[in-house]
């Protein structure tokens, strides 16, 4: 049964501090996307990859937030200086990039920030 | 981009009930759709999806929806939910031209016995 894992599931960090959460998409997906959630903004997509290129991270904080895939298997999104702001539930997804469209989402890693 | 509408935000239904959530997106134009489903603590789940052909789509857990493009419109339903439906639904469009869904706010459906 193939699916997206996360890790770390939970990070508890105070503010200042440098947060790299990571997440290994379906084997054989390329296309890979962040999303943040929160009760007050719902779910947002932060940025997406296509064959580990970025397509769009128009939805992210450049200053303090950074998303890469250093190879096909993981995919990063590193937060640097975190603040309470950013407490959230951050999920990753990969999509077969097909017609379909469809994406497999991740647990999430639950980000709070003191 | 496509904006997505779910016109209910909380839809509390008792056991053995039908229940049905109602999405609208904004445009007129081939679009994908989908709903998918979030349980307490856990990641996003695809119900069931609409690409093309006939306009009643049938998904897991006894779910359906039904594509009605003149209303643009994608709602679920079920006709008769169980304790485990309690969760939030989103619906989410695609109009093909990138890889990205949109998604609505979602509506949190709480089954009471």
């Amino acid at each position: 049964d193939a699916r997206v894992t996360q890790t770390p599931r939970h990070k508890v960090t105070e503010m200042g501090q440098e947060v790299t959460m990571r997440c290994q998409p379906i084997l054989g997906h390329n296309t890979v996307f962040w999303y943040r959630q929160t009760m007050m903004q719902g779910l947002e997509l932060l940025a997406y990859f296509r064959n580990r290129a970025p397509l769009d991270d128009s939805g992210m904080p450049k200053d303090r937030f950074s998303a890469e895939m250093p190879d096909a298997t993981l995919a990063t999104l590193k937060i640097q200086p975190s603040e309470p702001r950013d407490s959230a539930v951050y999920f990753c997804a990969s999509g077969a990039g097909t017609v379909s469209y469809e994406q497999y989402f991740g647990p999430g890693t639950r980000l709070t920030v003191t | 981009a496509q904006s997505v509408t779910q016109l209910d935000s909380q839809v509390p239904v008792f056991e053995e009930a039908p229940v049905e959530l109602r999405c609208n997106y904004s445009s007129s134009v081939s679009v994908y759709l989908f709903w998918y489903v979030q349980y307490p603590n856990q990641g996003l789940q695809l119900l069931l999806k609409y690409l093309s052909g006939s306009t009643l789509v049938k998904g897991i857990n006894g779910f359906e929806a039904e594509f009605n493009k003149s209303q643009t419109s994608f709602h679920l339903r079920k006709p008769s939910v169980h304790i485990s439906d309690t969760a939030e639904y989103f619906c989410a469009v695609s109009d093909g031209d990138d890889y990205k869904l949109s998604f609505g706010a979602g509506t949190t459906v709480t089954v009471r016995a």
